[in-house]
């Protein structure tokens, strides 16, 4: 199966910054097969991206996705107050599908 | 509104059974293929199962193979996992989520399972 590893585990920011997330792939993703999620405390995971790059609809144009092969970022442009959580990569081009463990984007 | 609510979560000992449900709302429920994922307490998400819309197809993660059967009664609205021979490494919170050409774009709040004596 493929393993997904997201880099770093935490990133300190504070609002208005700009965020990168890290998520990298043990083999090639096939077709740019990558989503990324948002969850935050006690709630349910959000889709945000989808095909590597695609927003989900209704997710702001601050949050956007890049990347192919084995490496793919997730990056938030500023980021709000309300974008401070747990962020998911998962991968779907190959069974099974497979999440990263998690980066925490926390309040500097 | 568009929604999937969750059901059957419980403390349950080792060795024994629970069934779960999710109850669609606001969505052509038959027209989508549906999965579980869980989340152990404090750790990532594991993709458990999911079937296509007719129930002729269904797949699931090596570490409940043989233990965990998903189905899905679409005149109700419904899925379900009947989980057996539970294992403490069961224990999780357990979402039913809307499996959109392979991505989760619709997730309920999801329903605790906790395996222990």
């Amino acid at each position: 199966e493929i393993v997904l590893t997201q880099s770093p585990g935490t990133l300190s920011l504070s609002p208005g910054e700009r965020a990168t997330l890290s998520c990298r792939a043990s083999q090639s993703i096939s077709s740019s097969s990558l989503a990324w999620y948002q969850q935050k405390s006690g709630q349910a995971p959000r889709l945000l991206i989808y095909g590597a790059s695609s927003r989900a609809t209704g997710i702001p144009d601050r949050f956007s996705g890049s990347g192919s092969g084995t490496d793919f970022t997730l990056t938030i442009s500023r980021l709000e107050p309300e974008d401070f959580a747990v962020y998911y990569c998962q991968q779907y081009g190959s069974s099974p599908r497979t999440f990263g463990q998690g980066t925490k984007v926390e309040i500097k | 509104e568009v929604q999937l609510v969750e059901s059957g979560g419980a403390l349950v000992q080792p060795g024994g059974s629970l069934r779960l449900s999710c109850a669609a709302s606001g969505l052509t429920f038959s027209t989508y293929w549906m999965s579980w994922v869980r989340q152990a307490p404090g750790k990532g998400l594991e993709w458990v199962a999911n079937m296509n819309q007719d129930g002729s197809k269904k797949y699931y993660v090596d570490s409940v193979k043989g233990r965990f059967t998903i189905s899905r009664d679409n005149t109700k609205n419904s899925l379900y996992l009947q989980m057996n021979s539970l294992r403490a490494e069961d224990t999780a919170v357990y979402y039913c989520a809307r499996d959109y050409y392979s991505v989760f774009d619709l997730w309920g709040r999801g329903t605790l399972v906790t395996v222990s004596s």
